[in-house]
């Protein structure tokens, strides 16, 4: 069966510093991958999509940047971090395009 | 734009009751719908998928209907327990070149009591 995995758990960073967030998916090939954002009081945002290795795709112009440099592995990333950047940190996968997404634990991360 | 409603933002039920949760998106024009649950501080569960041409999907006790004409789907939950007690979040993907692309709405809070 397939698994996905997120780290770290939860986060706290200070203003400035950069960011990575890793997501690694098991038992499948070739995964479609999203990278979402859940902020307090809004519904959660698509920031980013990959259908395969370097294959990226931004959906909303921000601070942060994201890379595929491995079939599963998913990565987010930030150089300097705002306080806007806070939330809940969703990686997600499916087989293919439009097909039933299936979403990892998340990351809690808090921007002080 | 696709925008997806859900309604109410919240509900509170005696444990055995029957209910239904409520979604609502403005461009018929739709690919698939999923039904999430989510848990306080964790991640989404995957409850159900309707594709644009059924009506309906039954896992257990959950039914989930789907009338894309007018823009809407129910989540059905038959004899409720506290162990649903979660926010349970409806998501649409439109039809051609964006179909990768889950719209939210931003969910229903269900509480059941003992």
């Amino acid at each position: 069966s397939q698994t996905i995995h997120q780290w770290p758990a939860t986060l706290v960073q200070p203003v400035g510093s950069p960011l990575s967030l890793e997501c690694t998916v098991e038992g499948t090939s070739n995964p479609n991958l999203y990278w979402y954002r859940q902020a307090a009081g809004r519904g959660l945002q698509l920031l980013f999509y990959s259908v395969g290795i370097g294959q990226i795709s931004s959906e909303v112009p921000q601070n942060l940047s994201a890379s595929r440099p491995q079939d599963r592995q998913f990565i987010l990333s930030s150089k300097k971090l705002l306080l806007s950047d806070s939330g809940f940190y969703l990686c997600a996968w499916s087989e293919n395009r439009g097909t039933e997404q299936f979403f990892g634990p998340g990351t809690r991360l808090t921007v002080l | 734009k696709q925008e997806v409603t859900q309604i109410p933002a919240a509900l509170s039920v005696p444990e055995g009751e029957n209910l239904v949760l409520n979604c609502s998106f403005t461009d018929s024009a739709i690919y698939n719908l999923q039904w999430f649950r989510q848990d306080p501080g964790k991640g989404l569960t995957s409850l159900l998928l309707i594709q644009s041409s059924q009506r309906e999907q039954t896992s257990g006790r959950l039914n989930a209907s789907l009338d894309k004409s007018s823009g809407r789907s129910t989540l059905y939950i038959a004899a409720s327990q506290p162990g649903d007690s979660a926010t349970y979040l409806c998501a649409v993907r439109n039809s051609g070149g964006s179909n990768y692309k889950l719209t939210f709405g931003k969910g229903t809070l269900l509480t059941v009591n003992p």
